[in-house]
C-alpha cells in the first residue's frame, strides 16, 4: 500500500519570496507521483507529475518538484510567489502500472501575504 | 471542449436518505473516478469506471454504488446515509485507465447530512 505525507498543513509567506511545501512518501514498489492545486470552491488542477527520467519537473505556473527516491520525497518549490498562488495544495501517488487510484496527501494550505 | 461537471453542486439530505450525484465527463474520456474529499482532509478514492464497468475500488461499503452510462457519463449512489458522509465528492475524468495521464476533475457535490 502507499501513502503520503504533507509535513506542513499551513505555509505563511509573503509574496515574492520562495516556497517549498514538502511531501513524502511511502510505498514497497514504483509510484508515480503527482502535485494538484485546489482554488477555493473549485475542483482539484494538475501543476506537474513525475513518471520517469529526469527527476527535476517544471510545471504549471512557475512551480516545480524534484523526485528523491532515496529519500522518498518529492517536495513542491517556486521561486517567487504571487498573492494568487493562495490555495490548497495537494501531493499524490499512485502504483506505476496500475489503474488510476491516487493516494492523496492531507493537503498544505499555502497562504500568500502582501 | 467542455470540462468535468456535477450536479448538483450543493445538497442537503438526512441519516438514512439516499442520494445519487452526477457527473459527465470531459469530451473524449471513456474513465470515471470517484474521489470523497472530508472537510480539511485530502480526496480519497472511491471507486473507477471504465466502459461501463467498476474496475478499482477503494475502501468503501457497498452502500456506495456506482453506474457509467454509454456517454461515458457517470452517477454515484449512497444509501443509507450517515452524518461521516459528509463531504465533498469529486469526479474526475481521463483518457484511459493507465495512470500516466492526467484526472480532470469538476467543482465537486458538496453533501451535509443532518
Amino acid at each position: 500500500a502507499q501513502s503520503v505525507t504533507q509535513l506542513d498543513s499551513q505555509v505563511p509567506v509573503f509574496e515574492e519570496a520562495p516556497v517549498e511545501l514538502r511531501c513524502n512518501y511511502s510505498s514497497s514498489v514504483s509510484v508515480y507521483l503527482f502535485w494538484y492545486v485546489q482554488y477555493p470552491n473549485q475542483g482539484l488542477q494538475l501543476l506537474l507529475k513525475y513518471l520517469s527520467g529526469s527527476t527535476l519537473v517544471k510545471g504549471i505556473n512557475g512551480f516545480e518538484a524534484e523526485f528523491n527516491k532515496s529519500q522518498t520525497s518529492f517536495h513542491l518549490r517556486k521561486p517567487s510567489v504571487h498573492i494568487s498562488d493562495t490555495a490548497e495544495y495537494f501531493c499524490a501517488v499512485s502504483r506505476s502500472g496500475g489503474y488510476n487510484k491516487l493516494i492523496f496527501g492531507a493537503g498544505t494550505r499555502l497562504a500568500v501575504h502582501p | 471542449e467542455t470540462g468535468v461537471t456535477q450536479s448538483p453542486t450543493h445538497l442537503i439530505k438526512t441519516r438514512g436518505q439516499q442520494v445519487t450525484l452526477r457527473c459527465s465527463s470531459q469530451s473524449g474520456h471513456n474513465t470515471v473516478s470517484w474521489y470523497q474529499q472530508a472537510l480539511g482532509q485530502g480526496p480519497q478514492f472511491i471507486f473507477q469506471y471504465y466502459r461501463e464497468e467498476e474496475n478499482g475500488r477503494g475502501n468503501f461499503p457497498p452502500r456506495f454504488s456506482g453506474l457509467q452510462f454509454p456517454n461515458y457519463s457517470s452517477e454515484l449512489n449512497v444509501n443509507a446515509l450517515e452524518l461521516d458522509d459528509s463531504a465533498l465528492y469529486l469526479c474526475a475524468s481521463s483518457l484511459d485507465t493507465a495512470n500516466t495521464g492526467e484526472l480532470f476533475f469538476g467543482e465537486g457535490s458538496r453533501l451535509t447530512v443532518l
